[in-house]
């Protein structure tokens, strides 16, 4: 069964810090990997997807890139907010349908 | 586009009683997933469907717990009898008819079992 694993666990840093969250996984025989973010007590959002073809997908401040022979994958997120306070999850999805989850990533910003 | 949408948004129930969680996808996804979301085991799928079919309930707990898709624009996930350790917050999410697509989520139902 496929393994997420998300380090570090929680993460606070001074706003306008570069930071990089990392994700790594078990089974590198993988569909997409996915980036998510939730608020507290909200849902789930999408930030990027990348399919196991690619090595890295952009948008805005953030950046994900994809190893998949060595099973690992990080989010940079430059220039930090206070508004980029939140749990950041990765998740894989092998050749089915599913999407196996991490434990996520609580970010602070410090204003 | 109003997104995923789930109902209630927060229940609380006594131990013993029948909850039911409700989803509306997307409309025009034909994937639907439901996930349950604790603080000790994260985010685990339970049951998805694709086309209202279910294709995989592996993550189903117990038979105390069942899910329907009765038509493309509504599902339902069921537990009865509830249990205290039940308690969590159910999350329902679309996608797309194309595979790459990603999922929607929705907000989210948080239950309480008491």
């Amino acid at each position: 069964k496929q393994e997420v694993t998300q380090i570090p666990a929680a993460l606070s840093v001074p706003e306008g810090e570069n930071l990089v969250l990392n994700c790594s996984f078990t089974d590198s025989a993988i569909y997409n990997l996915q980036w998510f973010r939730q608020d507290p007590g909200k849902g789930l959002t999408s930030l990027l997807l990348i399919q196991s073809s690619q090595r890295e997908q952009t948008s805005g401040r953030l950046n994900a890139s994809l190893d998949k022979s060595s099973g690992r994958s990080t989010l940079y997120i430059a220039a930090s907010q206070p508004g980029d306070s939140a749990t950041y999850l990765c998740a894989v999805r092998p050749g089915a349908n599913n999407l196996f989850f991490g434990t996520g990533t609580r970010l602070t910003v410090i204003p | 586009d109003a997104g995923v949408i789930q109902s209630p948004r927060h229940e609380v129930t006594e131990m013993g009683q029948e909850v039911t969680l409700r989803c509306k996808p997307i409309s025009g996804h034909n994937s639907l997933f439901w996930y349950r979301q604790t603080m000790m085991r994260g985010l685990e799928l339970l049951i998805y469907f694709n086309n209202n079919v279910p294709i995989d309930d592996s993550g189903m707990p117990e038979d105390r717990f069942s899910a329907k898709m009765p038509n493309a624009s509504f599902s339902t996930l069921k537990i009865q009898p509830s249990e205290p350790r039940d308690s969590a917050v159910y999350f329902c999410a679309s996608r797309g008819r194309t595979g790459r697509q990603t999922q929607y989520f929705g907000p989210g139902t948080r239950l309480l079992v008491l």
